[in-house]
């Protein structure tokens, strides 16, 4: 099924662990982002690209890393995982690189630190 | 003050009630995009627009660009369309960016 498949659904890290967060599309999508939501704050832009090997910061970059090596897979990884970064993250991925497309989004991934 | 501003934050219903959502902006946009999100579940994209009107069965969203203002319509609402609606904008922020901004979505409760 065409779509944007993330993994895992479900982690629980302990504090200062590393862990990357998968998301692959096969729309041959240019934008791909990942999201974190919290309650009562909405969805948070942590890192896009607009395409392969080029990246960008969000809003909360802080704490994560990206890379997107392919067209298809844009992995978001946490390098020292806090008990602030316990949140439900989306990837999401679009068409095009400026506004005006419609977005595809993952199922997404609920972790927990502690 | 946020960029994009949704009313009500949460709202009940009775089934078969016709329902608002309204989603006001700030800045400069490409395209106004309404998704749902179902408790516990992912986001499903309803809408994009960039002016005027769509309908898709019983959901209608309106777009006022003079007035920075949509509105997500539900008629007939059935206990299945409880969930989570977010209004969300894009523009060129920046050059060759594809930014979404988000409302902080509405919490709508159907009941039988």
């Amino acid at each position: 099924n065409a779509g944007v498949t993330q993994t895992p659904k479900f982690q629980v890290l302990k504090t200062g662990q590393s862990m990357t967060l998968q998301c692959a599309q096969d729309m041959n999508h240019e934008y791909m982002s990942w999201y974190r939501q919290d309650p009562g704050m909405g969805l948070r832009l942590i890192h896009y690209s607009v395409g392969a090997g080029i990246t960008d910061q969000g809003e909360v970059p802080n704490g994560y890393n990206v890379s997107r090596s392919t067209t298809e897979d844009f992995p978001l990884r946490l390098l020292s995982a806090a008990p602030s970064q316990t949140s439900v993250y989306f990837c999401a991925s679009s068409y095009g690189r400026v506004g005006g497309y419609g977005y595809t989004f993952g199922s997404g991934t609920r972790l927990t630190v502690v | 003050k946020n960029e994009v501003e949704q009313s009500p934050q949460n709202l009940t219903a009775q089934e078969g009630e016709f329902i608002t959502i309204n989603c006001s902006y700030s800045v400069g946009i490409s395209a106004l995009h309404w998704l749902q999100q179902h408790p516990g579940g992912g986001i499903v994209s309803l809408f994009m627009l960039s002016s005027g009107k769509k309908k898709h069965g019983r959901l209608i969203a309106t777009i006022n660009i003079q007035e920075k203002h949509s509105s997500l319509h539900i008629t007939a609402s059935h206990p299945r369309d409880s969930a989570v609606y977010i209004c969300a904008v894009t523009g060129d922020y920046g050059g060759a960016t594809n930014k979404l901004i988000f409302g902080t979505g509405t919490l709508l409760a159907v009941q039988p």
